[in-house]
């Protein structure tokens, strides 16, 4: 299969703790998103990457949380001192910057739960 | 970006049409709108976008007004499958703006 690939499918972790989700974008995309969903909402954007450059940030994304994609290909969110109201579907996407109206392409996700 | 309006569901028979209206009355011109769904614990799904033709593939059909101020998504013969969350958004396409903002969508309910 050579769609995203998102890495853990599940996590459960305990508040105060640090957690890091993976995310493998479809090979030649050098776009690549973060968005969280939380239940009976549509995805929020956090974030995005051309290549390895961040170029645009949500206010949703507070200092507790970094993205990285150091060598234009996967990139790692990571979530520090979660708090309960992380608990989220976190989404990962993948586009095209060659052509203007090329889709996003999503993951499955990853789950968290914050105990 | 421009909003876009749904309904907040509707349902129909399994093997019949499936027509999902999107308005989106401040769409600017340099603006595409596109479709997405999303089952039950998985991501969106790209299914089809358009700028001003009306736009067909394997998935769906997709037909934008004259003065592109709604569309509709056409799913030929729905099956129980199709039940999901369909989004209609409106993205501006420029280098520097490139991300997708959602709705909460319509959720289709494809009764057998």
């Amino acid at each position: 299969d050579t769609g995203v690939s998102q890495n853990p499918r599940h996590k459960i972790t305990k508040r105060g703790q640090n957690v890091t989700f993976r995310c493998d974008p479809i090979s030649e995309h050098n776009r690549l998103y973060w968005y969280r969903q939380t239940l009976g909402q549509g995805p929020e954007f956090l974030t995005y990457f051309q290549n390895e450059a961040q170029l645009e940030k949500s206010r949703l994304l507070s200092d507790r949380f970094s993205a990285e994609r150091p060598k234009g290909s996967f990139s790692t969110l990571e979530i520090q001192r979660t708090e309960q109201g992380d608990s989220a579907m976190y989404l990962c996407a993948s586009s095209l910057s060659l052509l203007w109206n090329s889709p996003l392409h999503f993951g499955n996700g990853t789950r968290l739960t914050v105990t | 970006d421009a909003k876009t309006t749904q309904p907040p569901s509707m349902d129909c028979a399994e093997g019949r049409a499936a027509n999902l209206p999107c308005n989106h009355s401040t769409i600017s011109g340099n603006e595409y709108v596109y479709w997405y769904r999303q089952i039950h614990s998985q991501g969106p799904q790209y299914i089809i976008h358009g700028l001003k033709n009306n736009e067909t593939n394997e998935m769906a059909s997709l037909i934008i007004t004259e003065d592109r101020k709604s569309s509709t998504l056409i799913l030929p013969h729905a099956t129980l499958r199709d039940t999901a969350v369909y989004y209609c958004i409106v993205r501006v396409n420029t280098g520097a703006n490139s991300k997708l903002t959602f709705g909460k969508g319509i959720t289709l309910s494809v009764r057998p």
